[in-house]
This record gives C-alpha cells, structure tokens and sequence, in this order.
C-alpha cells in the first residue's frame, strides 16, 4: 500500500499569498496517478488536479501541480478568499487507492 | 459531465447492514467505474472500493473485503454500496466518484456524490 504523508497539517496565510501545500509517497510513484482535490465544509470533494499537472475542468490557472518521484507539491499562486479549505492529494495507480491526510488552509 | 445523487441519511443498529444507492445522469453507464469512499466525522477520505459495471471488475480495500459488496444496475444507471456487520466506527459519510473506467491513467475521481451519512447506535 501507498502511503501519502501531506505537509503541513495546517497551513495560515492570508488572500494574496502564494501557498504550497507538500505529499509525500511511502515509494517511488509516477506522477501520472496523482491528483489533488479540495474538500470545504459540508461538501464532497472535487477534483482539481489529475496526472500530477493536469487541471481539471474549470479550475482556474492559480492552481498547479507539480512534482516525481516520491514528493508532490499543489501550488496556489495568489489566494482567493474562496480557496480557503482542506485540500488531499491521493494516488490511483496502486489499489488501494489511497489519500493524504490532508492539509488544512486556513485565513490568517 | 456526470451527475451523481445519491440516497438519503440512515441510522442503523450495530451488526446490521446498510445499502447506500448513487444514480449516475449525463454520462455513458459503460465508460466509467464507481468508488465508494468514506469519510468519519472530522476525518481524511477513506477509499473503500470500485466496480467496473461493464465488465463487473470488482477491487476492494483489504480493510473492507469481507463485509462490503459494491453492485450496478445499468437499466438505472445506479450502483450501490452495501456493508454488513456495522459498528460504530462506520458512523461516516459514503460518497461515491466516478473514474475514467478502463484506462489506469483516467481513475482519478472526476465526479462526486452529495454524500450520504450513516450513523451506527444502539
């Protein structure tokens, strides 16, 4: 099993600044089977990136991701109030096809 | 775009089971797979297992294997998620996610249910 180990748990900033959230896979991992989503209270998931740099569908260009190997990185280029939440990163290439954690973003 | 809804909150005894539907509209039935993925009060996401209708391709997370059956219907678009022998520690909300299907590049979870909470009490 792939275990993912996100960092930090929680992250404080304020609207403006550029956040960089870390996951971390327990072996070596193609990005190809990495995708990221965000999760707000009271609602389900959805999916901002696949193949460890692909947007999905209407997300806007503030998010990216990046990263090989074993250590992946979602960046927020320039924080909208709206994308204050919890955001999990998660590998589909290996049943099971497990999660992080999480990291919580929260307003400074 | 696939929509999925799925069924309402239950409350259930310990050691019964528990059926939880998730109705699929706007998408082919046959190009996608299903996941079960749960979520306890105040937790990180939990997968607990797929189905490939097309080809009735089942996989499971070893934690769940003896207990869960995931199943479809493709006359109405709707799989199901049951789980026998609760306890409390099931108490959690149950989405589902569709995926690309057969492609193993394509199984990110694109499209998600509202979720549904099952709460396990005497």
């Amino acid at each position: 099993e792939i275990v993912l180990t996100q960092s930090p748990g929680t992250l404080s900033l304020s609207p403006g600044e550029r956040a960089t959230l870390s996951c971390r896979a327990s072996q070596s991992m193609t990005s190809t089977y990495l995708g990221w989503y965000q999760q707000k209270p009271g609602q389900a998931p959805r999916l901002l990136i696949y193949g460890g740099s692909s947007r999905a569908t209407d997300i806007p260009d503030r998010f990216s991701g990046s990263g090989s190997g074993t250590d992946f990185t979602l960046t927020i280029s320039r924080l909208e109030p709206e994308d204050f939440a919890v955001y999990y990163c998660q590998q589909y290439g290996s049943s099971p096809y497990t999660f992080g954690q999480g990291t919580k973003l929260e307003i400074k | 775009q696939v929509h999925l809804v799925q069924s309402g909150a239950e409350v259930k005894k310990p050691g019964s089971s528990v059926k939880v539907s998730c109705t699929a509209s706007g998408g082919t039935f046959n190009s996608y797979a299903f996941n079960w993925v749960r979520q306890a009060p105040g937790q990180g996401l939990e997968w607990v297992g797929r189905l490939i209708p097309v080809v009735s391709i089942r996989n499971y997370a070893q934690k769940f294997q003896a207990r869960v059956t995931i199943t479809a219907d493709e006359s109405t678009g709707t799989a199901y998620m049951e789980l026998s022998a609760l306890t409390s520690d099931d108490t959690a909300v149950y989405y589902c996610a569709t995926d690309g299907g057969r492609v193993p590049a394509l199984y990110y979870f694109k499209s998600w249910g509202q979720g549904t909470l099952i709460t396990v009490s005497s």
